[in-house]
């Protein structure tokens, strides 16, 4: 059976603080592996990573993939009172359907 | 950026009636959409996988007679919940990818159903 493991489930930290966020992947036939931030609704997409050791980059937040060791993180730079919300993680096999993971629960002090 | 809208975002119904949700996108055509289900403080449930003109695949222990899931276009997959109780009361999210090169999924803003 697939799984996705997220920690830490739940992170608190202030401003301007740097988080890591970790995600690990056990998914047969691994396509791709996403990072979405969710706030009151639905998640809203971040990123996908298909290839070990290439950082994707969007403002404060990145991340990367490593596929020898099923692992991703996603860091968050210099924190905002906005970046709090639940990230979730989730990998994708041959039937394209996302494993989540349970998230992690960042909250940011200001 | 991909859009996928979600109607309507909440609504509140008696028990025994059905409750149909909707899933558009706005700006690609979705050859598919999941359905998805969360409850509070938990990640998202996979309830079953839609393709354009054939019938869903349903997740283990997701009754599709309670769970009706048409996606008559590349457009638009609906959801309709028979015969509500309430432990039907959820917040249903659906998702889509456009064409087959992406893992992508673009989420729906999600329907909270609340059934009295």
């Amino acid at each position: 059976e697939d799984k996705v493991v997220q920690s830490p489930l739940s992170l608190v930290v202030h401003e301007g603080d740097t988080v890591t966020l970790n995600c690990s992947y056990e998914v047969t036939n691994f396509r791709s592996l996403l990072w979405y931030k969710q706030e009151k609704k639905a998640p809203t997409f971040l990123f996908m990573l298909t290839s070990s050791g290439i950082e994707k980059k969007s403002g404060r937040l990145s991340s990367i993939l490593d596929k020898k060791e099923l692992f991703s993180i996603l860091n968050i730079t210099a924190t905002q009172t906005g970046d709090s919300a639940v990230y979730l993680c989730a990998a994708t096999g041959s039937a394209r359907q996302l494993t989540f993971g349970s998230g992690t629960q960042l909250t940011v002090l200001p | 950026g991909a859009v996928v809208s979600q109607h309507p975002s909440r609504v509140i119904c008696k028990s025994g009636t059905s409750v149909k949700i909707e899933c558009r996108s706005l700006d690609f055509q979705a050859t598919t959409m999941f359905w998805y289900r969360q409850f509070p403080k938990q990640s998202l449930m996979l309830m079953a996988t839609s393709n354009e003109g054939s019938k869903a695949t349903y997740e283990q222990g997701v009754e599709k007679d309670k769970f009706l899931i048409n996606h008559a276009s590349l457009t638009l997959s609906t959801l309709t919940v028979t015969s509500a109780h309430p432990e039907d009361s959820s917040f249903y999210i659906c998702s889509a990818i456009g064409g087959d090169t992406t893992d992508t999924q673009y989420f729906g803003p999600g329907t909270r159903l609340t059934v009295l």
